[in-house]
């Protein structure tokens, strides 16, 4: 069963441009959304994380927006590098001393000159 | 340092048994295990915290693991089948303290 739906599963998009990366989740008990980068032949790393009680986190670049009543969530890339290109994936988890994460199904980035 | 996987490739025969092995960052106690097939995103095997397991996901029993003291992990798969290829992730967090999860490199394991 999957609980973290991903879209789109491929993006291209112009060097400065935003990239959106949209995610949905359907367990109500998860509390904390991560996103992570992971570039060929590497294991995923930690971009940035966002619990429900806000709606926005912002670092750098990058952007993620989250909708608790809609249990949906974003990544927003702005001003997209070449060296942004790689897969993405949102995932999510619950509280608890044992939290397994649940990842989404992965969004390769393209960001062309 | 931060998160070591050994070996980083193998290839193994259907109905063998593997081990690999996952060494976490430093000051970390907590090893997760995924499964990453081709094109899809990381699959939870299980965790393991104080060498037991606290969680699993959907995999069957021939995935085993262990955790020694000093918090390194080992992952074994028996009677391998072919759709056990994959990249196996070990991920590693503090118990209680830290929900980030700092992934190794992973280790692709391809059956033929």
């Amino acid at each position: 069963q999957q609980q973290v739906k991903q879209s789109p599963q491929s993006l291209i998009v112009q060097k400065g441009g935003i990239s959106i990366i949209n995610c949905a989740y359907e367990n109500t008990a998860f509390d904390y959304f991560p996103w992570y980068q992971q570039f060929p032949g590497k294991g995923p790393a930690l971009l940035i994380a966002i619990r429900p009680d806000v709606s926005e986190k912002k670092e750098g670049r990058f952007t993620i927006s989250f909708n608790k009543s809609a249990k949906q969530f974003s990544l927003h890339i702005m001003d997209s590098q070449p060296g942004d290109s790689a897969t993405y994936f949102c995932a999510a988890s619950n509280s608890g001393g044992y939290q397994k994460v649940t990842f989404g199904t992965g969004t390769k980035l393209q960001v062309i000159p | 340092a931060g998160v070591t996987q050994t070996p980083r490739y193998l290839i193994k025969t259907r109905g063998q048994q593997v081990t690999l092995r996952c060494s976490p960052k430093s000051g970390h106690d907590t090893v997760s295990w995924y499964q990453q097939a081709l094109g899809q995103g990381p699959q939870f095997i299980f965790q393991y915290y104080e060498e037991e397991e606290r969680q699993r996901g959907n995999f069957p029993d021939r995935f085993s693991g262990h955790q020694f003291p000093n918090y390194s992990s080992e992952l074994n798969v028996n009677a391998l089948l072919l759709g056990d290829s994959a990249l196996y992730l070990c991920a590693s967090s503090q118990h209680l303290s830290g929900r980030e999860r700092y992934f190794g490199p992973g280790t692709r394991l391809t059956v033929t």
